[in-house]
């Protein structure tokens, strides 16, 4: 049980366009999800914590405006980069747990985001 | 700052050797502490966790309050234990907001 998954698993898309990545809960319902960047052999960033029905809490340094989070239902989250650049390439990868964090926290294979 | 550091990229040893994999952290609350593991092409997962004090896999770790450390260790390595090991430390209570350390490959060879 507790199976994270996250469409796609990759994607490449061009400077300025905007890519959406789905972050699912398959077996449980989720209070709150994260997300994190990571840049290669660097250790996971925490960018913004999502808890069903509210607005996302970002951490310091992280564009709100240009990484927008929706978590509109406890098995979906959703992360959308606008106007990607290709600085914005990276390995996004969400995590998920019960009971509003308190939780273990589940992680999704990632979605690596190439843009060009 | 909330901090936690793993001082090796790199820890390669033998079959049957012991591993230690070394956490050093800086928080000034009460910790929660984690090791999370990635096997090669798996998605991160859980190893254990301070507060339950268990064994999973043969590693421990205990948590050390004056030498803020939470190091992991395991007496005899296997092959299966070659993996990407991250620290984590837990900035508000319970798992919220994990900060993570940069990471050690272990790699145990034959």
């Amino acid at each position: 049980g507790a199976v994270v998954s996250q469409h796609p698993s990759w994607v490449i898309c061009k400077s300025g366009t905007s890519v959406k990545i789905e972050c699912r809960s398959l077996d449980f319902q989720a209070t709150t999800m994260f997300w994190y960047r990571q840049f290669p052999k660097q250790s996971l960033m925490l960018m913004a914590t999502s808890n069903e029905g509210s607005k996302a809490t970002y951490e310091q340094g992280v564009e709100k405006d240009k990484f927008l989070i929706n978590h509109a239902s406890l098995t979906l989250s959703t992360l959308t980069v606008t106007s990607a650049h290709p600085e914005d390439s990276s390995f996004y990868i969400c995590s998920a747990s019960g009971r509003s964090g308190a939780d273990t926290q589940y992680f999704g294979p990632g979605t690596r985001l190439t843009v060009l | 700052a909330q901090r936690v550091t793993q001082p090796e990229k790199l820890l390669s040893v033998f079959k049957g050797a012991p591993v230690e994999l070394k956490c050093n952290y800086s928080y000034s609350g009460s910790p929660e502490l984690f090791w999370y593991v990635q096997y090669s092409r798996q998605r991160l997962q859980l190893l254990l966790r301070h507060i339950s004090r268990e064994s999973i896999k043969g590693f421990t770790a205990d948590l050390n309050k004056g030498e803020t450390s939470f190091h992991l260790k395991k007496p005899f390595a296997q092959e299966e234990d070659s993996a990407m090991y991250y620290c984590a430390l837990s900035a508000s209570g319970g798992y919220n907001k994990l900060i993570f350390g940069a990471g050690t490959r272990l790699a145990v060879h034959p």
